[in-house]
């Protein structure tokens, strides 16, 4: 499955580090969002976007910082990480924002 | 809230042979879409199956079904003819029709034995 493309696949980084993750989809839709996927727990949504609008943030520490710039691409900007937030960020795409949603591959992100 | 229960953190199948994975959720909503979802190693999120629950026929993609009982909130997934490439963390989840949140449920790792 193509449709869903992240990069970097993997990222190490310092917690004084500035990075960004970066998602696109090839599909024709018109949502994203991105998903937080750490050990042992269920994934957790982070934010959604419909039509390069933010639509949910769900009280997502301010160090991450997301960006929609048109519907095919979606940025999450890091700064100030903590080690606690090392997992696989996951992004996903729909259609529309009630459609079901298709994910990336994931960047596995470590924080030193 | 609604919740997704996947009560069996791990399972595991022969090849060839048929394997059921459970799930259960909680809602108030009557009209609501639910997945199965599968991850493997490479850590993609492949979507597996999709039911909608006003629908009363079970869904069906080849080799996986789904038991989906309504008035009992479960919503099982059954691999017939398990496969090697079958191996992988399977997740559950749930959202209402109007909505865009997913629900997930934690999971069930399944292995396959040649």
């Amino acid at each position: 499955e193509t449709g869903v493309t992240q990069t970097p696949r993997h990222l190490v980084m310092g917690m004084t580090n500035k990075k960004s993750l970066k998602c696109e989809q090839h599909l024709g839709h018109n949502a994203m969002y991105w998903y937080k996927q750490s050990a042992k727990k269920p994934l957790e949504l982070m934010f959604v976007y419909s039509l390069e609008e933010r639509v949910e943030n769900n009280s997502v520490p301010s160090r991450f910082s997301p960006e929609c710039p048109n519907s095919s691409h979606l940025f999450l900007h890091l700064h100030t990480l903590q080690p606690e937030d090392s997992a696989l960020y996951l992004c996903a795409s729909s259609r529309e924002l009630t459609g079901t949603q298709y994910f990336g591959p994931g960047t596995r992100l470590l924080v030193l | 809230a609604q919740t997704v229960t996947q009560s069996q953190p791990e399972m595991s199948v022969q090849e060839a042979e048929t394997v059921t994975l459970s799930c259960t959720y909680d809602t108030s909503e009557s009209d609501y879409y639910l997945f199965w979802y599968k991850q493997p190693p490479s850590r993609q999120m492949i979507l597996v199956i999709r039911q909608e629950a006003y629908k009363q026929q079970n869904a069906t993609e080849n080799r996986f079904s789904v038991n989906f009982q309504k008035a009992a909130k479960s919503f099982s997934l059954k691999i017939s003819d398990s496969q090697l490439g079958d191996a992988a963390m399977y997740f559950c989840a749930y959202k209402e029709t109007s909505g865009s949140r997913l629900t997930f449920g934690e999971g069930t790792q399944l292995t396959v034995n040649p």
